[in-house]
């Protein structure tokens, strides 16, 4: 299991695009790359998953370079309801495989 | 998207006693499950993958006799802390994937806390 590493926490003022990049030197050919939100007493909220190049939805966007062994999340706007901590995943998507989580980082949106 | 129901969201035990978790896949099938446990301010462990129909698989350092796995159905798996203390008081959460090459959706957590 690819083992990733991300800044542990960033401060941004609201209405600014914020940019997370993780690192994960060791990651597989069939691992995914995944980020999940989570906020105080919740479980982790998928944001976006990517393998490869750029991934958009409606909340974020996941840059990828070619070499994969690092990926950026990018938020656009961000607001207060953003503050959370991040979570980068690699992994491969089959049943039976887990995801391990790293330290994550805690982003603190303010006014 | 995919639902995945834990319960209760909290529980709040005396010292000695036994808790049970759910954890159910609402709208699909899940062989595997996986339970997550996590501490204040840290990220969340893997403690364990449960199988369906099968023993689970635990992770190095967690006790198999004391955070017991069942997986009977295609629908639900359940932990139950056996004689807890107080430090297995935390946050617990599973997670499931609806198919192979499906992101992972996780339930929204247990909070324990023994007295």
């Amino acid at each position: 299991l690819a083992k990733t590493t991300q800044p542990i926490s960033m401060d941004s003022y609201e209405g600014q695009e914020v940019n997370i990049t993780c690192s994960h030197n060791n990651i597989a050919t069939n691992d995914y790359i995944t980020w999940y939100q989570q906020f105080p007493s919740q479980g982790p909220r998928f944001i976006i998953q990517g393998y490869k190049t750029k991934v958009t939805n409606e909340v974020a966007s996941l840059f990828i370079p070619a070499d994969r062994k690092s990926s950026t999340l990018s938020l656009p706007r961000v607001s207060l309801s953003d503050t959370a901590v991040y979570y980068c995943l690699v992994g491969a998507n089959s049943g039976n495989t887990p995801l391990v989580f790293g330290k994550g980082t805690r982003l603190s949106v303010i006014a | 998207g995919a639902v995945v129901s834990q319960h209760p969201s909290w529980v709040i035990c005396k010292s000695g006693t036994s808790v049970k978790i759910e954890c159910r896949s609402l709208d699909f099938q899940a062989t595997t499950m996986f339970w997550y446990r996590q501490f204040p301010k840290q990220s969340l462990m893997l403690m364990a993958t449960s199988n369906e129909g099968s023993k689970a698989t635990y992770e190095q350092g967690v006790e198999k006799d004391k955070f017991l796995i069942n997986h009977a159905s295609l629908t639900l798996s359940t932990l139950t802390v056996t004689s807890a203390h107080p430090e297995d008081s935390s946050f617990y959460i599973c997670s499931a994937r609806p198919a192979t090459n499906e992101k992972l959706f996780f339930g929204s957590g247990t909070q324990l806390s023994v007295l």
